[in-house]
């Protein structure tokens, strides 16, 4: 077991640019989450999966922003035509839904800086 | 909404010292568990401990115990014996019902 991995750890781009981020989570997690956590702020939920069905979306989450879970295995989230305010770092966190509590373990987080 | 409030955005304590972090949460649920996350300089978010609000007694992971007082709605963390690499910011953490309500958290300094 590996833990929850993400890639890649840093990404700077351009504003208006695409980016893609990539979750890989614990083998027999079936659930996964993103978070987004801005300098000085917790994490603050944008969506989840569980296996490859999106259960549920913020209102954080723009039209902006996708998230796919292909396969109920790893998940990739995409901003399209980013802007200076998506700079944050982006948190994954898997979990497994069997049985309480549905403890959450993170990744490292992809750290986006918009320029 | 449910909502969890950090009051104490930084805290200092002493090597081998004790301390508690403080956290409030709002709910009108009955059932639901609390958590504690510790997030260490540029190293990723590891769970300290939980709570689960039908359970009466405190939890408690060696060094580190709660002080869960329901009808307040406060959830406290107490570190015992502090030492150099409990250092991190710490963020208490509501689950609200599959995801995760953090508070803005508390930078913790532990002074050798």
């Amino acid at each position: 077991d590996t833990g929850v991995s993400q890639d890649p750890r840093h990404k700077i781009t351009k504003r208006g640019q695409n980016v893609t981020f990539r979750c890989d989570p614990i083998s027999e997690h079936n659930r996964l989450y993103w978070y987004r956590q801005t300098l000085g702020q917790g994490p603050e939920f944008l969506t989840y999966f569980q296996n490859e069905a999106q259960l549920e979306k913020s209102r954080l989450l723009s039209d902006r922003f996708s998230a796919e879970r292909p396969k109920g295995s790893f998940s990739t989230l995409e901003i399209q035509r980013t802007e200076q305010g998506d700079s944050a770092m982006y948190l994954c966190a898997s979990s497994l839904a069997r049985d309480k509590p549905y403890e959450q373990y993170f990744g490292p987080g992809t750290r986006l800086t918009v320029t | 909404a449910q909502t969890v409030t950090q009051s104490q955005p930084e805290m200092s304590v002493q090597e081998a010292e004790t301390v508690t972090l403080s956290c409030t949460y709002d709910t009108s649920e009955s059932d639901y568990y609390l958590f504690w996350y510790k997030q260490p300089p540029s190293r990723q978010m590891i769970l300290v401990i939980r709570q689960e609000a039908y359970k009466q007694q405190n939890a408690t992971e060696n060094r580190f115990s709660v002080n869960f007082q329901k009808a307040a709605k406060s959830f406290s963390l107490k570190i015992s014996d502090s030492q150099l690499g409990d250092a991190a910011m710490y963020f208490c953490a509501y689950r609200s019902p599959e995801k995760l309500v953090f508070g803005k958290g508390t930078k913790l300094t532990v002074n050798p």
